[in-house]
């Protein structure tokens, strides 16, 4: 089975503070995102990377930064983590090539930032 | 640029009545169209999908068909089940698009005994 594991469920971290959420896939997947999932705004990209080592900003990228040292993690980082950023976060994978791939979703990071 | 529009919710049912979620899109060339599900305190997974004009997605009862004509892929079930409650999202790739999917804003389905 097709596995996206997000290491922590449920964080509460204070403002200011330098948060990493990390992701895991096991599919050998190429393509790795971080989506933000708000009440009334749906999934926002964050960030999403192609390769190792290779990144490329999504639609609200600022306030957040992207690791992907090896091909089956790709880690989120917050340099300075605000209230603001509360919220859900929701990592995913997918083979690269046509735009009928199955992008494959992790189970959610729950953040509160107090 | 590609764009989703998703019926607003929440949407109320009752045990065996019939569904309809409305999706229509923008998006240039021809892209592919999906419905994600999204189960309470979980991520989402793939309801169905459709990848060319006229094709049907269909999966658990679900089903759409991919409208070219009206750029449109509505999710419609014959009888819901109270274990059906959950968020639904449609979503388009556009071919050659690294960053994959659209999403819609979701429609929160709940369904009572």
């Amino acid at each position: 089975d097709v596995k996206v594991t997000q290491s922590s469920r449920y964080l509460v971290k204070r403002t200011g503070e330098k948060v990493f959420l990390e992701c895991v896939q096991d599919m050998d997947h190429e393509n790795m995102f971080w989506y933000r999932q708000d009440p009334g705004l749906g999934l926002r990209l964050i960030y999403f990377s192609y390769d190792v080592k290779m990144k490329e900003k999504g639609d609200i990228p600022e306030g957040y930064s992207v690791s992907r040292e090896k091909k089956e993690r790709f880690s989120l980082i917050l340099e300075s983590a605000s209230t603001n950023q509360t919220s859900m976060y929701l990592c995913a994978s997918s083979e690269t090539g046509g735009s009928g791939n199955t992008i494959y979703f992790g189970e959610g990071s729950w953040l509160t930032v107090v | 640029g590609d764009s989703v529009t998703q019926m607003e919710g929440p949407v109320t049912l009752s045990e065996e009545a019939f569904l309809t979620i409305n999706c229509t899109y923008t998006a240039t060339g021809y892209p592919s169209l999906f419905w994600y599900v999204q189960y309470p305190g979980e991520g989402l997974q793939l309801l169905l999908k459709a990848t060319k004009a006229d094709d049907k997605g269909s999966n658990k009862g679900f089903e759409a068909t991919y409208r070219k004509e009206t750029t449109s892929f509505h999710l419609e079930k014959g009888s819901v089940q109270v274990s059906d409650s959950a968020v639904y999202f449609c979503a388009l790739s556009s071919s050659g698009s690294a960053r994959q999917l659209t999403f819609g804003s979701g429609t929160q389905l709940t369904v009572l005994p």
